[in-house]
């Protein structure tokens, strides 16, 4: 069926270092992608997100790379501060015109001092 | 913009209780609202999709006679968890759909609500 899923669990970063966290999806067919960030105990918060038409967006401090050759979706972090540690969702819209979305299974962003 | 709020944060009941959860949206209107359940260190799930005006829409394995949901207005949706046992414990957490045509595909969070039956 469809799945979405992430290659890394846990990830580590020192404060100020750029954060990269993956995505890879199976559905060809989807056509919207959202990041969320979730802290402990809180509800997911919209990050940025992206078409299926465009292979990048970029937000504040954030960015937003989709690859759709290889089913493949990325958030990258510029100069990561602990205020960003918490975990972080993909998710994806299948196409066709219906609003439920997928999520991934989650990467743990934890930033060291 | 797009705030979206639950009611009560919070909840500890007695097992065949019923519990009422409230998902509001502050600032827009949203004819469609979505209803996620969360289990410890893992991913959303969606239970069902709240439409205004209409009967929701449950994804397979969810008991529509257990979670009744009842979208009565553009602002409010809510989930009744019925006959509650221990193993509905969760966190439970409403979305909705974003307003305008390019933020209407956006799901906005609510806070989540922690439910546990003893």
């Amino acid at each position: 069926g469809e799945s979405v899923g992430l290659h890394l669990p846990t990830l580590s970063v020192q404060e100020g270092d750029n954060s990269i966290i993956n995505c890879a999806y199976s559905n060809s067919a989807s056509d919207y992608f959202i990041w969320y960030k979730q802290e402990s105990g809180k509800g997911p918060q919209f990050i940025i997100d992206i078409r299926s038409n465009m292979d990048k967006r970029q937000g504040q401090r954030v960015t937003v790379l989709l690859n759709k050759t290889v089913k493949h979706l990325s958030l990258q972090i510029a100069a990561t501060q602990p205020g960003d540690s918490a975990v972080y969702f993909c998710a994806e819209r299948g196409g066709g015109g219906g609003n439920k979305l997928t999520f991934g299974t989650g990467t743990q962003l934890k930033v060291e001092l | 913009g797009a705030v979206v709020s639950q009611h009560p944060s919070r909840v500890i009941c007695k097992s065949g209780t019923s519990v009422k959860i409230e998902c509001r949206s502050l600032d827009f209107q949203a004819t469609t609202m979505f209803w996620y359940r969360q289990f410890p260190k893992q991913s959303l799930m969606l239970m069902a999709t709240s439409n205004e005006g209409s009967k929701a829409t449950y994804e397979q394995g969810v008991e529509k006679d257990k979670f009744l949901i009842n979208h009565a207005s553009l602002t409010l949706s809510t989930l009744t968890v019925t006959s509650a046992h221990p193993e509905d414990s969760s966190f439970y957490i409403c979305s909705a759909r974003g307003p305008g045509r390019t933020s209407g595909d956006t799901q906005y969070f609510g806070p989540g609500t922690r439910l546990t039956v003893l």
